[in-house]
């Protein structure tokens, strides 16, 4: 299948900082992607929709100026948590959903892991 | 909303077979996925129905029942590296996958 990547895979920063995580699709063109968080033996929660070349889209109850997405390329999307605090500590996941799959189907990244002190 | 339904946990023997069983209810259907979790690390996807019946993939195998907002993972010959989470997501008409809480299985010698 194809492949996606995120970088850092882990990051640790003191509370009122901003953290930037990458999301890459390797070989495929990805005009949507999806940046997920997962707090321990929880599910996959979506935080929003990230297009290329326009806003994304955020799920209710999430701060959009708090995560602010972008999607400046069919490959990259980036998220960037700004003035995290501890409570902002999670597993962050992305996705990107390959239109030349039968089904548009999602491949989801390895994950970022994310401590705020 | 959406609503997916699974149980938090299971526990098998090696060599056994174990059912996880999914209910969901979504603004329009598109499919039912299964995805596979071990802890720390990213999903990988295990299966895909649109259509009712039964898709075999080698020791893993999914059915879906749409008049019944039904799925089931069933696992042969169980593992030890098959403990982990298992993840049904449902695709509805906004085309955003909505995640059950997942199964944590566990599988015991």
């Amino acid at each position: 299948g194809a492949v996606v990547s995120q970088h850092p895979s882990r990051v640790i920063c003191k509370s009122g900082t901003s953290v930037k995580i990458e999301c890459r699709s390797l070989d495929f063109q990805a005009t949507t992607m999806f940046w997920y968080r997962q707090f321990p033996k929880k599910s996959l929660m979506l935080m929003a929709t990230s297009n290329e070349g326009s806003k994304a889209t955020y799920e209710q109850g999430v701060e959009k100026d708090k995560f602010l997405i972008n999607h400046a390329s069919l490959t990259l999307s980036t998220l960037t948590v700004t003035s995290a605090h501890p409570e902002d500590s999670s597993f962050y996941i992305c996705s990107a959903r390959d239109p030349g799959t039968d089904y548009n189907e999602q491949f989801f990244g390895p994950g970022t892991r994310l401590t705020v002190l | 909303g959406q609503n997916i339904d699974q149980p938090t946990e299971m526990t098998a023997t090696e060599g056994a077979i174990v059912q996880i069983n999914c209910t969901y209810q979504t603004s329009g259907f598109n499919g039912l996925f299964w995805y596979q979790q071990h802890a720390g690390e990213a999903p990988t996807f295990l299966s895909y129905n649109v259509l009712d019946g039964l898709e075999e993939k080698g020791r893993f195998s999914s059915f879906l029942s749409r008049s019944k907002g039904y799925s089931y993972l069933l696992l042969k010959e169980l593992q030890m590296k098959d403990s982990a989470s298992y993840l049904c997501a449902a695709l509805p008409n906004d085309y955003k996958l909505s995640f059950g809480a997942g199964t944590t299985v566990t599988v015991r010698a």
